[in-house]
């Protein structure tokens, strides 16, 4: 099965600041990739999909972005954070079988201060 | 557009007591369903994905049940354990790469 490595694990950062939180997957090849937002007691938020390199998908309008510059590697930037950009990160990969099973990283907690 | 409700929000039982988690889903047409766990301050954990074509799937003292007409899937977790303690989510895939999640049942067992 797919392994995902999310860093880093935690980040506390000043408003106005930029933002590179990074993934990699293990295990597979040519997977889509997810950015996923949980907030503090709500349901995750699909922020960005990608389904092949430099292919990138943005559900939600917002200061953030993504890229996908190689094929088990996707970041998501900003450029200048916001207080509501506080959250936990999630990036999740789905590929390599029929099922369609979603796997998902440890997580990436941001603190936007 | 698809939407995932869970019920209950939050379930606390006595440790080695049977249980049961409800999913349901508006749109019937979909590709398949998964369970996660998530303990605090981690990441998803899959627990056990049914396809369309499926009824249901164990593994270990879980077992999950999909009933597409209805718009329903249980999970079912036998002789519950304190280990057992986290949120459970479901998630539909409706196709289109989108998957949607319910808000999650919080379960506590007690020791």
């Amino acid at each position: 099965s797919q392994t995902i490595h999310q860093w880093p694990a935690t980040l506390v950062q000043p408003v106005g600041s930029p933002l590179s939180l990074e993934c990699t997957v293990e295990g597979t090849s040519n997977p889509n990739l997810y950015w996923y937002r949980q907030a503090a007691g709500r349901g995750l938020q699909l922020l960005f999909y990608s389904v092949g390199i430099g292919q990138i998908s943005s559900e939600v309008p917002q200061n953030l972005s993504a890229s996908r510059p190689q094929d088990r590697q996707f970041i998501l930037s900003s450029k200048k954070l916001l207080l509501s950009d506080s959250g936990f990160y999630l990036c999740a990969c789905r590929g390599g079988a029929a099922t369609g099973e979603l796997f998902f990283g440890e997580g990436s907690r941001l603190t936007v201060l | 557009k698809q939407e995932v409700t869970q019920i209950p929000a939050a379930l606390s039982v006595p440790e080695g007591e049977n249980l049961v988690l409800n999913c349901s889903f508006t749109d019937s047409a979909i590709y398949n369903l998964q369970w996660f766990r998530q303990d605090p301050g981690k990441g998803l954990t899959s627990l056990l994905l049914i396809q369309s074509s499926q009824r249901e799937q164990t593994s270990g003292r879980l077992n999950a049940s999909l009933d597409k007409s209805s718009g329903r899937s249980t999970l079912y977790i036998a002789a519950s354990q304190p280990g057992d303690s986290a949120t459970y989510l479901c998630a539909s895939d409706t196709g289109g790469f989108k998957t949607i999640f319910g808000a999650g049942t919080r379960l506590f067992v007690k020791a």
